[in-house]
């Protein structure tokens, strides 16, 4: 069974720092791995997919790698600003047998600070 | 376009009561999916649907049910409600259920069950 870990739980950081969100996985034969942004109260929001042929993908000041073989991915954030400030959650669509739906992390709670 | 809409946004239920929760898109989405989120849990799959007439089990599907007659609508049915099944609700669907799309969720469901 697909187990997504990330790291870490929680991180506060001043604004305009850069910074990397980790996620980790158990079984490399994903379809893809994305990456959500979740407000409070507010569904999940796509920010980038990374298919599995794919090593990276960029939008704007997000840029998300793959590492299938080693089973990690890391989001990473440049000059962030408080308006970042959400929880990130990452999940894999794992091919093979089972439900056809994604597995997901439990999540990184960013704070952005002014 | 509205995206995913779904209703109600908060529940409260006695235990052994029943009651549907509704999702709708408007975005000719085949694929439409449930996730609950609890705290400390990733978001688990309850049950998914590649289209009109088609659903099946996700990770976590007893006690609820699920129909498809439409392809815009896919409501989830609490048959007799326990407290553990008090939790945040997720609609999501992507367009064709091709495993590199991404998924759009609704706003979520926050259901009590006493």
């Amino acid at each position: 069974k697909q187990e997504v870990t990330q790291i870490p739980a929680a991180l506060s950081v001043p604004e305009g720092e850069n910074l990397v969100l980790n996620c980790s996985f158990t079984d490399s034969a994903i379809y893809n791995l994305q990456w959500f942004r979740q407000d409070p109260g507010k569904g999940l929001t796509s920010l980038l997919l990374i298919q599995s042929s794919q090593r990276e993908q960029t939008s704007g000041r997000l840029n998300a790698s793959l590492d299938k073989s080693s089973g990690r991915s890391t989001l990473y954030i440049a000059a962030s600003q408080p308006g970042d400030s959400a929880t990130y959650l990452c999940a894999t669509h794992i091919t093979g047998g089972g439900a056809d739906g994604l597995t997901f992390g439990k999540g990184t709670h960013l704070i952005i600070q002014p | 376009n509205a995206g995913v809409t779904q209703t109600p946004k908060f529940q409260v239920l006695k235990t052994g009561q029943s009651m549907t929760l509704q999702c709708a898109q408007d975005m000719n989405h085949e694929y439409m999916s449930w996730y609950r989120q609890d705290p400390g849990m990733g978001l688990r799959l309850i049950h998914y649907s590649v289209g009109a007439g088609i659903t099946d089990q996700g990770e976590v599907p007893n006690g609820y049910n699920v129909s498809r007659s439409t392809t815009e609508d896919f409501p989830l049915r609490l048959l007799s409600a326990a407290p553990s099944q008090t939790s945040v609700y997720f609609c999501a669907s992507s367009y064709s259920g091709q495993r590199n799309e991404k998924l759009f969720f609704g706003s979520g469901t926050q259901l009590s069950v006493l």
